[in-house]
C-alpha cells in the first residue's frame, strides 16, 4: 500500500526567508503523480504545485518548487521570499497515474508559521 | 465560477440524529469523493463514485453513506452520527479518477457530534 509521510509536525520561517517543507512517500508503482496542498485558517485546500512522476525536472510555481529525488522517493517543497500569506498548513499527496479509487493519498500534514 | 460547493459550514448535531452534507460541482466532472480530516491523520478517503449510479467504499466508511443520483451532486449521508465522526469533511470533484486530473475540494464542513 502506498504511504505519504511528512516528519515534520510545525516549522517556521522568517518572513523574506527561504522555507523547505519534506514529504517521503511509498510506492511500488511507476506512474503516478505528487502534489502540495495549502490549506489556510479559512479551511480551503488550494493546490499549490503537481508533480509528474514520469518528468525529470522539478515542477516550479513562482516562488514555489519542488525537490523531487524519485529513486529516495522524497518529495519536498520549497518556499522562496516567504510571506506572510504563506502561513497555513501544509499537505503532501500522492495519487496513482491510473487509479480505480482516484484515492489521493495524504501525509499528516505540516504548519508553517511566518514570522514578521 | 468553476467550483465545488458543500453545505452547511458548520454543523453541530447529537448522537443519532441522521444528518445529511450535501456537495454539488458544477465542472460537469465524472468523479467525486468524500474525505475526512483529523489532526495527526491528515485527510483520508471515505467515499467515492466514478459516476453516476457508481459508487465505493474509501478507507473510513464505517457510519456513511453516499448517493450520486446525479453528475452534479455528491451528498454524504450519517445514518446514525457518533462523536468519533466529528471531524472536518471535504468534499472533492475530479474530470477522471487518474492522477493526472486534480481534484478540486469544496470549503470543508466542520462537524460536531455531541
Amino acid at each position: 500500500a502506498q504511504t505519504v509521510t511528512q516528519s515534520q509536525p510545525e516549522m517556521s520561517v522568517q518572513e523574506a526567508e527561504t522555507v523547505t517543507l519534506s514529504c517521503t512517500y511509498d510506492t511500488s508503482e511507476s506512474d503516478y503523480y505528487l502534489f502540495w496542498y495549502k490549506q489556510p485558517p479559512s479551511r480551503q485546500m488550494i493546490l499549490v504545485i503537481r508533480q509528474e512522476a514520469y518528468k525529470q525536472q522539478n515542477a516550479t510555481e513562482n516562488r514555489f518548487s519542488v525537490n523531487f529525488q524519485k529513486a529516495a522517493k522524497s518529495f519536498s517543497l520549497k518556499i522562496s521570499d516567504s510571506q506572510l500569506g504563506d502561513a497555513a498548513m501544509y499537505f503532501c499527496a500522492y495519487r496513482r497515474g491510473s487509479s480505480n479509487t482516484g484515492k489521493l493519498i495524504f501525509g499528516q500534514g505540516t504548519t508553517l508559521q511566518v514570522k514578521p | 465560477e468553476a467550483q465545488v460547493t458543500q453545505n452547511p459550514r458548520y454543523l453541530i448535531t447529537v448522537t443519532g440524529k441522521k444528518l445529511t452534507v450535501t456537495c454539488s460541482q458544477n465542472m460537469n466532472h465524472e468523479y467525486m469523493s468524500w474525505y475526512r480530516q483529523d489532526p495527526g491523520l491528515g485527510l483520508r478517503q471515505i467515499y467515492y463514485s466514478m459516476n453516476v449510479e457508481v459508487t465505493d467504499k474509501g478507507d473510513v466508511p464505517e457510519g456513511y453513506k453516499v448517493s450520486r443520483k446525479e453528475k452534479r451532486n455528491f451528498p454524504l449521508i450519517l445514518e446514525s452520527p457518533s462523536p468519533n465522526q466529528t471531524s472536518l469533511y471535504f468534499c472533492a470533484s475530479s474530470i477522471g479518477q487518474g492522477g493526472s486530473s486534480p481534484l478540486h475540494f469544496g470549503n470543508g464542513t466542520r462537524l460536531t457530534v455531541t
